[in-house]
Order: C-alpha cells, then structure tokens, then sequence
C-alpha cells in the first residue's frame, strides 16, 4: 500500500520561510493526485489552505503557496508568523476513488 | 455557503455500533461525494471512505473495510456513518467533508469505553 510521507517536524523562525513536502512512498506526485493542505490547530477541524496543488482556498493570505517541487508536493509559507504554528496535513488522490493522507508535519514557529 | 452539520457526541461500549449524522447545506447534494476521515487522540487524518450521493455507491479505505457502512439520504440531504465491532482503538472524531475534501463539518467525537 501506498504511504503519503510528510516531514514529521519542522520549525521557522518568524518572517522566515518554510517549505513543507507531500511525498510517495514509491513514485512521484504530480498535479492528478490534487495534493490538498490544511492547517490544524487542536481541537478544531482540518481548515483547507491549498486544493488542486495550487488553489488557495477563500480567505486563506497569499503567504501560502502551493507547488509540485520535484517529485513531491508542497506547501510553501513566507513569512511565516506565529499563529502558523499549526499542524500541517497534505492529502493525495489515489486513484479509484482512494484518498490517502500523509501523517502530517508539527510546525513550530521560534 | 456550503455548511455540514455534524450530529453530537457518543459513548459506546466495546462491540457496540455508532451512527454518525451529516446534514449538508448550500450545495446540491448529490454533485459531490461525501468523505468520512478518523482522527484518533493525538493521531493524524485517517481517510475512511466515501459515499456518492447520486447512487449511494461507496468507497472503503482497506482499514475500515468490513465495518463501516456509509448511506446517504438524498431525501434530507444527510450522510451517515455507521462504525459496528467498536473497540478503543475506534475512539476518535470522525469528520464528514465534501467538495474533494475541501469542506468539513465541525467533527463527532466518539467514545468507545467500558
């Protein structure tokens, strides 16, 4: 079975930088798997950032950006500020109508 | 505004079956699939499958195949989800989503205990 791989931890400083990736366990991920993002934080619902690989959702600042970088998907935010510190999950289609999510990444904004 | 409205929280022992509730607003129905995602305490989204609306047809994760059930009454607009043989490692929120998984409801808690 096909695993969805997300770093497990990263962290930024505020107004830095961050990319986070949406890999396969075998192959690559490309713009047909529509990688979605969203934000966590506890206790609330999965907030979606980014659909189709680079949609941002309404409402959602444009420091957040998605791509296909090499062979994975990702979630770029620029200028990251503290209340980014979040969980960050990706999702991929997997054909026939499976779905997989990726374990997610725990961002840590210091 | 699309909107999904989850039913409130359960407790169930060891065994037992849970129906879950999700009423949808602000779309038509039957356009999009309604997915189902687990979340156990402390744990990451686990995407449990998918029903379609239109012919009721679903689509299980290998995990949950066997015991979950999901329907969708397109007389009220509402999906369901029903988890049977529960036992603590079922003791999560479970989620509802449509629109390829781009809007949520606001969760369910289930408790599975003895």
């Amino acid at each position: 079975q096909t695993v969805v791989t997300q770093e497990p931890s990263f962290s930024v400083s505020p107004g830095g930088t961050v990319t986070l990736t949406c890999g396969l366990s075998s192959g690559s991920v490309s713009t047909s798997d529509y990688p979605t993002w969203y934000q966590q934080t506890p206790g609330q619902a999965p907030r979606t950032l980014i659909y189709s690989t680079n949609t941002r959702s309404s409402g959602v600042p444009d420091r957040f950006s998605g791509s296909i970088l090499g062979n994975k998907a990702a979630l770029t935010i620029t200028g990251a500020q503290a209340d980014d510190e979040s969980d960050y999950y990706c999702v991929l289609y997997m054909g026939s109508g499976i779905w997989v999510f990726g374990g997610g990444t725990k961002l840590a904004v210091l | 505004e699309v909107q999904l409205i989850q039913s409130g929280a359960e407790v169930r022992k060891p065994g037992a079956t849970v129906k879950i509730s999700c009423k949808v607003s602000g779309y038509t129905f039957t356009d999009y699939y309604i997915h189902w995602v687990q979340q156990a305490p402390g744990k990451g989204l686990e995407w449990m499958g998918l029903v379609d609306p239109e012919d009721g047809v679903p689509i299980y994760a290998e995990k949950f195949q066997g015991r979950v059930s999901l329907t969708a009454d397109t007389s009220t607009d509402t999906a369901y989800m029903e988890l049977s043989s529960l036992r603590s490692e079922d003791t999560a929120v479970y989620y509802c989503a449509t629109l390829q998984l781009r809007n949520w409801g606001q969760g369910t808690l289930v408790a599975v205990s003895s």
